[in-house]
């Protein structure tokens, strides 16, 4: 059963904490995606990368660094977290077709910032 | 930003109801998707229309597309209370890696 974990379902922070968002697909996919989701705006793109340690800015990318070391392997850094980032965030793989593909999710991380 | 605009944002029907649901865009794409979230989860993949087809099945999922329109519409036919989720069209362009999200609609189904 091919699967998009995230390493946690929910997670409180405080402000100004550096918190890591680890995101690891066993599908072999190249593309990996960022999203968070706010009621009301949907899904706005964070970062997205078409290949290991390649990454490219989506439409919110300011307070926001992705890694990419592995390519099994997404991570989002919130490098000073802000309470205006607390939000549902997804991650999402799909095969490298430009055009797009079907995009498998996994089950999100809830991220509060106090 | 943006361009899936779904329509209705909300909508409630009885079980064995068929709902529709609308998404318009705005640039030219190379496919149309539709995917599914239940509450508080992950999203789900539901069908993919290519922009040179008007029209896709899928079990009771029926979706059309009108690119001369910029817009796509999700049928659901003999809805259940399983149906009950957001749902969300996602566009993509020939050259970007990227998907646009709309903003969904929230289908309840009542038993």
């Amino acid at each position: 059963d091919v699967k998009v974990t995230q390493s946690s379902r929910y997670l409180v922070k405080r402000t100004g904490e550096k918190v890591f968002l680890e995101c690891v697909q066993d599908m072999d996919h190249e593309n990996m995606f960022w999203y968070r989701q706010d009621p009301g705006l949907g899904l706005r793109l964070i970062y997205f990368s078409y290949d290991v340690k390649m990454k490219e800015k989506g439409d919110i990318p300011e307070g926001y660094s992705v890694s990419r070391e592995k390519k099994e392997r997404f991570s989002l850094i919130l490098e000073s977290a802000s309470t205006n980032q607390t939000s549902m965030y997804l991650c999402a793989s799909s095969f490298r077709n430009r055009g797009g593909d079907e995009q498998f999710f996994g089950p999100g991380t809830r991220l509060t910032v106090l | 930003s943006q361009q899936g605009e779904e329509d209705p944002q909300a909508l409630s029907i009885q079980e064995g109801e068929n709902a529709t649901m609308n998404c318009s865009y705005k640039t030219s794409i190379n496919n149309l998707q539709w995917y599914r979230q239940n509450s508080g989860r992950g999203l789900v993949h539901l069908i993919l229309i290519r922009s040179n087809e008007r029209e896709k099945h899928s079990g009771r999922l029926r979706v059309t597309l009108d690119t001369s329109k910029k817009s796509s519409s999700l049928l659901i036919t003999a809805s259940r209370a399983a149906d009950t989720a957001s749902y969300f069209c996602a566009t993509s362009d020939s050259g970007t890696y990227k998907y646009i999200f709309g903003t969904g609609t929230r289908l309840k189904v009542l038993a």
